[in-house]
């Protein structure tokens, strides 16, 4: 089942905060942050593993709650090349590789 | 090291018309995917190869065959394309089942 994911859609001004939200109503082995820019291909952001470890690069990070099936991505500072949608995907079987994406979250980032 | 690549880029199907769509990676990687992507959906997995020689079924296989024959490449197949196949598909590789997946350029696809 796919996860869900919040909000929908986030207009921000540059140099503000966003948090999205991604639910799962299976447990999940590992949570997989991607962000696809407008007629490009998904590009990896980060990896999350179970353990409710936090993990980040420069102003882009993430933590993965097991017990609740969720993880959250937090855009620090947004700049306007964070632009676009983000997509988490999660893994619910330790035994394949195979990905379950969430509908995405556009984030678009005004001057 | 050009990663994962994508053919044709575009394509234009009459209905009952079939294609191939290829997918190629030169990162040595063991397993393959085909995804397709429309509006509002996300990204919803067709068919994936653990490796060479391997297909299985993913969430929405109907319409769909693959072939994984040699490692670097991962062939998509439309016997009788039909418009609701209409749509953005993506390949991506990974090294192994728990590494992050690495996503081709894409193939817009319609069919009318």
């Amino acid at each position: 089942q796919q996860p869900v994911q919040s909000p929908q859609a986030v207009i921000l001004r540059e140099g503000e905060d966003a948090v999205i939200n991604c639910s799962s109503s299976k447990a999940l082995y590992s949570v997989h942050w991607y962000r696809q820019k407008h007629g490009e291909a998904p590009v990896f952001l980060m990896i999350l593993l179970k353990g409710g470890e936090q993990k980040g690069h420069d102003k882009i990070s993430a933590s993965f709650n097991e017990k609740k099936q969720q993880s959250s991505l937090y855009l620090t500072a947004s700049q306007l090349s964070y632009s676009g949608t983000y997509f988490c995907g999660v893994r619910t079987s330790s035994n394949t590789g195979k990905l379950i994406f969430g509908q995405g979250t556009t984030l678009q980032v005004k001057p | 090291n050009a990663g994962v690549t994508q053919t044709p880029k575009f394509r234009v199907l009459k209905t009952g018309q079939s294609m191939t769509l290829l997918c190629a990676q030169d990162m040595n990687h063991e397993y393959m995917y085909w995804y397709r992507q429309d509006p509002g959906m996300g990204l919803r997995l067709i068919h994936y190869s653990v490796g060479e020689g391997t297909t299985a079924k993913g969430e929405v296989p109907d319409g769909y065959n693959v072939s994984r024959l040699k490692k670097q490449n991962f062939l998509l197949g439309l016997e009788s394309a039909a418009p609701s196949q209409t749509s953005v598909y993506f390949c991506a590789s990974s090294l192994d089942k728990l590494d992050t997946q690495y996503f081709g350029p894409g193939t817009r696809l319609t069919v009318l």
